[in-house]
């Protein structure tokens, strides 16, 4: 059981680049996230999807687009990178986002830097 | 204003000692909490999650709970070096998204 998962763990890129962050969960959990964590500003939230077939915003999600490819993968694309994007980026899983007991599971983590 | 408030630290606390590690909440209805442990350079790990006011205990940990004051805790009893991480709090909303605080980096000195 490998828990969360995420590629690339590193990348750096030019501004203007795009590149896709892949995740993939293999805990049968019905929701997946997508996290940004800055120094000083915690985890914030950029997109999440509840369920298969469906994706939602969160608090932070300009310059990003995102597709749950099934219920295993959820994927985040930056089209045209900017500085401000540098950041590490964390995708988590849970059981069914809504319910007040759920309990999210963090992937590796990928370290991204844009120059 | 901030959803959850943490504060950043360092805290720093001798070996053996009982660290204790604060947050609050602004959303009244909000029925879940989360502790997460992080390790530099690693991924938020979950250490232990309370719903109802008081105290739970899960080995060294204790995280306390008073809704009243919006407030939860987490106190890690015979702090051990292997304890230094940043610790963060997540409170999950009525609206139902989980917010995070920005996490309180705990140093214990051996």
């Amino acid at each position: 059981n490998a828990g969360v998962t995420q590629t690339p763990k590193f990348q750096v890129l030019k501004t203007g680049q795009s590149m896709t962050l892949q995740c993939a969960q293999d805990m049968n959990h019905n929701s997946m996230y997508w996290y940004r964590q800055d120094p000083g500003m915690g985890l914030r939230l950029i997109y999440y999807s509840a369920s298969e077939g469906t994706t939602d915003k969160g608090e932070v999600p300009n310059g990003y687009n995102v597709s749950r490819l099934n219920k295993r993968e959820f994927s985040l694309r930056l089209e045209s990178a900017a500085p401000s994007q540098t950041s590490v980026y964390f995708c988590a899983s849970s059981v069914h986002r809504g319910e007040s007991t759920d309990t999210q599971y963090f992937g590796p983590g990928t370290r991204l830097t844009v120059l | 204003q901030k959803e959850v408030e943490q504060n950043s630290g360092p805290l720093s606390v001798p070996e053996g000692a009982i660290a204790s590690l604060n947050c609050t909440y602004s959303d009244r209805g909000s029925q879940s909490f989360f502790w997460y442990r992080q390790y530099s350079g690693k991924s938020p790990e979950l250490i232990m999650f309370i719903y109802s006011n008081g105290d739970k205990e899960d080995g060294r940990f204790t995280a306390q709970l008073n809704k009243a004051s919006q407030y939860v805790s987490l106190l890690i009893r015979d702090s051990q070096p292997s304890d230094s991480a940043t610790y963060l709090c997540a409170v999950y909303f009525v609206r139902g998204d989980m917010r995070f605080g920005a996490g309180t980096r705990l140093t214990v000195k051996p």
